[in-house]
């Protein structure tokens, strides 16, 4: 069974630092692998989609990236910013067509 | 727009009465699937949907029932609710499986 973890739970750094977060699953048979944002009380945003095939994505401040044979995913945030405060979500579909959640990073970017 | 919509987004109710929450996409999306996110266990996949009349298990799907008779909706019905069932559940819907997931904005059930 697929099991995806995020570690640390929790982070919070000062605004403009440069910050990774952690994703890593256990089955590399995956389809692809997504980032999420959450906001309190809200649902889930897509920020990044990669596919199995790819190696990183790119959406402004954000990058993610997929290492599949050590079943590691990384999204780096640049010059973070109280705005990016936020649960972060990783996910991937395995060759199930099952979808698996990681826990989550909460992160707290201090101004 | 185009959206994930539920309803409703608030629901309180009793032991085994049952209840249906409604999910409706409008970008013509083939995949839908429904999760709950309880503390401390994440999000978890109740069933998910390939396409019109293709329903399956994901991880969580004892006590649900789904049904998916037209593209944009797909019902999550809960036949006699129970305690354990309360939770904050997400509709999501996406072009086809692997493609870009777009989440709806929750329904949170109580069960008394």
């Amino acid at each position: 069974k697929q099991e995806v973890t995020q570690i640390p739970a929790a982070l919070s750094v000062p605004e403009g630092e440069n910050l990774v977060l952690n994703c890593s699953f256990t089955d590399s048979a995956i389809y692809n692998l997504q980032w999420f944002r959450q906001d309190p009380g809200k649902g889930l945003t897509s920020l990044l989609l990669i596919q199995s095939s790819q190696r990183e994505q790119t959406s402004g401040r954000l990058n993610a990236s997929l290492d599949k044979s050590s079943g590691r995913s990384t999204l780096y945030i640049a010059a973070s910013q109280p705005g990016d405060s936020a649960t972060y979500l990783c996910a991937v579909i395995g060759a199930n067509s099952k979808l698996t959640f990681g826990k989550g990073i909460t992160l707290s970017v201090r101004p | 727009e185009a959206q994930v919509t539920q309803n409703p987004r608030y629901l309180i109710t009793v032991t085994g009465k049952k209840l249906t929450v409604t999910c409706s996409q409008n970008m013509n999306h083939e995949y839908m699937s429904w999760y709950r996110q309880d503390p401390g266990l994440g999000l978890r996949q109740i069933y998910y949907s390939m396409n019109v009349e293709v329903t399956d298990k994901g991880d969580v799907p004892e006590g649900y029932k789904v049904s998916r008779k037209e593209k944009r909706n797909f019902p999550l019905i809960l036949e006699s609710p129970s305690p354990n069932q309360t939770s904050l559940y997400f509709c999501a819907s996406s072009l086809l499986l692997g493609d870009t997931q777009y989440f709806g904005p929750g329904t949170r059930l109580t069960v008394l």
